[in-house]
């Protein structure tokens, strides 16, 4: 079964220190790896995915499919950063639905 | 442009109730999904439509819960005889096709409080 597992619930980092949000994902076949982000009080809206191999605001993720890991890494935060984080999986066997992890709640402190 | 909007924004029921919650995709958009958010998780696939059709709605939980999308446009998620358990925010996203590597686009999410 799939599975996505965000360890941490919550995170705080002071700002301009480096930020890693975990993921780790069990899942059948190869699957498209994507982070969202919802900021306070904002839709729920793409950051980044791994085909792109993009940067955007200055996060990158590496997909390790030794680990069945898809951290999210940036390094370094700002305020603005603060937010809400999911890692998902899209299923890639026709839906292309996604399966979210539970989320990170990041806080960058000034 | 506009993107995808949901209507009502907050619904509140009473246990045994019929609701029906809207949403309004991107104009051009032909895949469709809804999706569930309860207190704490992350959101949660329900159905998943190709235009018209419902191409995928394995992610109902039982019967209660139905979507249409009869002119491949705007969609309904209906859900009979509410239970407090239904209690979440409910949202839908679309993207141009369905593919991998197609953006969903989300919307602002409809809050059901099933009392």
């Amino acid at each position: 079964a799939q599975r996505v597992t965000q360890p941490e619930k919550l995170l705080s980092v002071f700002k301009g220190a480096p930020v890693e949000l975990k993921c780790n994902y069990s899942y059948s076949g190869s699957p498209e790896l994507f982070w969202y982000v919802q900021y306070s009080r904002q839709r729920l809206q793409l950051l980044l995915r791994h085909i792109s191999r993009e940067s955007i605001k200055g996060f990158t993720a590496d997909l390790n499919k030794g680990e069945t890991s898809f951290h999210l890494k940036k390094p370094f935060a700002q305020e603005e950063d603060s937010a809400m984080y999911y890692c998902a999986p899209s299923d890639q066997t026709g839906a292309n639905n996604l399966f979210f992890g539970t989320g990170t709640r990041l806080t960058v402190i000034p | 442009g506009a993107g995808v909007s949901q209507t009502p924004s907050n619904k509140v029921t009473e246990k045994g109730k019929y609701v029906e919650l809207r949403c309004d995709p991107i104009s051009g958009h032909t895949a469709l999904y809804w999706y569930r958010q309860s207190l704490g998780q992350g959101p949660e696939f329900l159905i998943y439509f190709q235009g018209t059709g419902a191409a995928d709605d394995s992610g109902l939980p039982n019967d209660r819960f139905f979507a249409v999308r009869p002119e491949g446009s705007v969609s309904t998620l209906k859900i009979q005889r509410t239970e407090r358990g239904d209690s979440a925010v409910y949202l839908c996203a679309s993207s141009y096709i369905s593919g991998s590597t197609d953006t969903q686009y989300f919307g602002p999410g409809t809050r059901l409080t099933v009392l």
